[in-house]
């Protein structure tokens, strides 16, 4: 049973235009939640993160959102650049157990210029 | 460098035969945690270590997995009697904090493991 679940195995945008990458989970005692960015051959690199007191955290181009009523959250990328082509996971973690993240399968965005 | 290495970077191996991983974390990371990731997945939690001290190893997939850190930095992942659905890449990671509370994992570049 997939808790992360992103739907959308891949997805191209127009370099300059806005990315959105979505991710939805099932279990309500997800408190914790990421984005990794992961390019070839290397290990996942930290993005961005959001606590569940939170509904938007913002770092630059990258903005993430939680709805935590439809438990869903989504990444901003604006404006994406050529470089943001990247496979990007979402993790979630319950608290106590902060450490245990549930990632995500992973959504391929490729940046067109 | 001062990020998380992992050797060998890849790795063949004959079914049945046993495989050691090794993860340099960066220095003075108090945790260090083992990910499994398979094809088109997103890395899977196999096992958490706190200096030494293994805290979790729920998510070793059986008795075939042993992982160590014995002075609390250096750890192996081994893998008895290699099978191949252990096909993956495995995935190191350390953070700074016990317990990695709000604490950014850094991940090192896996090692990919192929089981014929």
């Amino acid at each position: 049973d997939q808790q992360v679940k992103q739907n959308s195995p891949s997805l191209s945008v127009q370099e300059g235009r806005i990315s959105i990458l979505n991710c939805d989970y099932t279990n309500s005692m997800f408190d914790y939640f990421l984005w990794y960015k992961k390019y070839p051959a290397e290990g996942p690199t930290f993005l961005i993160s959001i606590s569940s007191i939170k509904d938007k955290n913002e770092d630059g181009r990258f903005t993430v959102f939680l709805n935590k009523s439809a438990k869903h959250l989504s990444l901003h990328i604006v404006p994406s650049q050529p470089g943001d082509s990247a496979v990007y996971f979402c993790a979630a973690s319950e608290i106590p157990g902060t450490y245990k993240y549930i990632f995500g399968t992973g959504t391929r965005l490729k940046v067109l210029a | 460098g001062a990020g998380v290495s992992q050797s060998p970077r890849y790795k063949v191996a004959k079914r049945g035969q046993d495989v050691a991983l090794r993860c340099d974390p960066i220095s003075g990371h108090v945790s260090l945690f083992w990910y499994q990731q398979a094809l088109g997945q997103g890395p899977e939690f196999l096992t958490y270590f706190q200096n030494e001290a293994q805290l979790d190893k729920s998510g070793l997939p059986s008795d075939r997995f042993f992982a160590e850190r014995p002075e609390g930095s250096v750890s192996t992942l081994k893998i008895q009697r290699t099978q191949q659905e252990d096909s993956a890449v495995y995935l190191c990671a350390s953070s700074l904090g016990a317990l990695a509370v709000s604490s950014e994992q850094y991940f090192g570049p896996g090692t990919r493991l192929t089981v014929t």
